[in-house]
């Protein structure tokens, strides 16, 4: 997987609790991204990350937040889980701007809201 | 109506067809075309990626995009059955972003 491990790989949480999911990579990669995974839906992108503290929504950001502070860890948080937040979380990396398509993706987090 | 659109099929083939898996999209600024692979309960992998219009050719794997009808092919020649996985075709319409646009995903399997 590239380098890349994401932990927890399975959550199972209630409504109304904080959850932060971690990606770590080994690749030393410009750009991070977090996707959510959901039948019907393929993968959509949640939120990314330029660089160190440079980040941008996705097309469904709304009840997640981010953080990067260093370039090999990116952060997805969830401030208060609801049940349509039970999905599979991908972490992805890729190099150089330019590039920023050839995406790798982590083995993903299995992540269950009661 | 989604941007991009895929049957999820399963598809269902014997070892040895010759597989062709689509989708349309309708945002005309699309330029990049991908194609990933994934695996069950794995993360996806990059198979192909074109840009423009054209064909692109990797092994059994053949790449095709038509911008004028907004449809991408992936064909798979000669399938065996480690072929069997879910296929993403994924668009963007800048390289720089990162930003992609996936569809729901194939399933396909390849029958011994």
């Amino acid at each position: 997987d590239a380098g890349i491990t994401q932990s927890p790989r399975h959550k199972v949480t209630e409504t109304g609790t904080p959850v932060t999911l971690r990606c770590h990579q080994t690749e030393n990669h410009r750009y991070m991204y977090w996707y959510r995974q959901d039948p019907g839906h393929g993968l959509r992108l949640i939120h990314y990350s330029y660089g160190v503290k440079d980040t941008d929504k996705g097309e469904v950001s709304d009840g997640y937040s981010v953080s990067r502070s260093k370039t090999e860890d990116f952060l997805l948080t969830l401030e208060s889980a609801t049940s349509s937040q039970t999905s599979v979380y991908f972490c992805a990396i890729s190099g150089t701007s330019g590039r920023a398509l050839e995406q790798f993706f982590g083995p993903g987090t299995r992540l269950t809201v009661l | 109506q989604k941007e991009v659109e895929q049957d999820p099929g399963p598809l269902s083939v014997p070892e040895g067809a010759i597989v062709s898996l689509n989708c349309t999209y309708s945002n005309s600024a699309f330029q990049y075309f991908m194609w990933y692979r994934q695996y069950s309960r794995k993360g996806p992998e990059l198979l192909m990626y074109t840009y423009s219009s054209g064909n692109k050719e990797d092994g059994r794997f053949t790449a095709q995009v038509d911008k004028s009808s907004k449809y991408i092919s992936l064909f798979i020649r000669d399938s065996q059955p480690s072929d069997s996985a879910t296929y993403l075709c994924a668009m963007s319409d800048s390289s720089n972003t990162g930003k992609l646009i996936f569809g729901q995903g194939t399933t396909l399997q390849v029958k011994p």
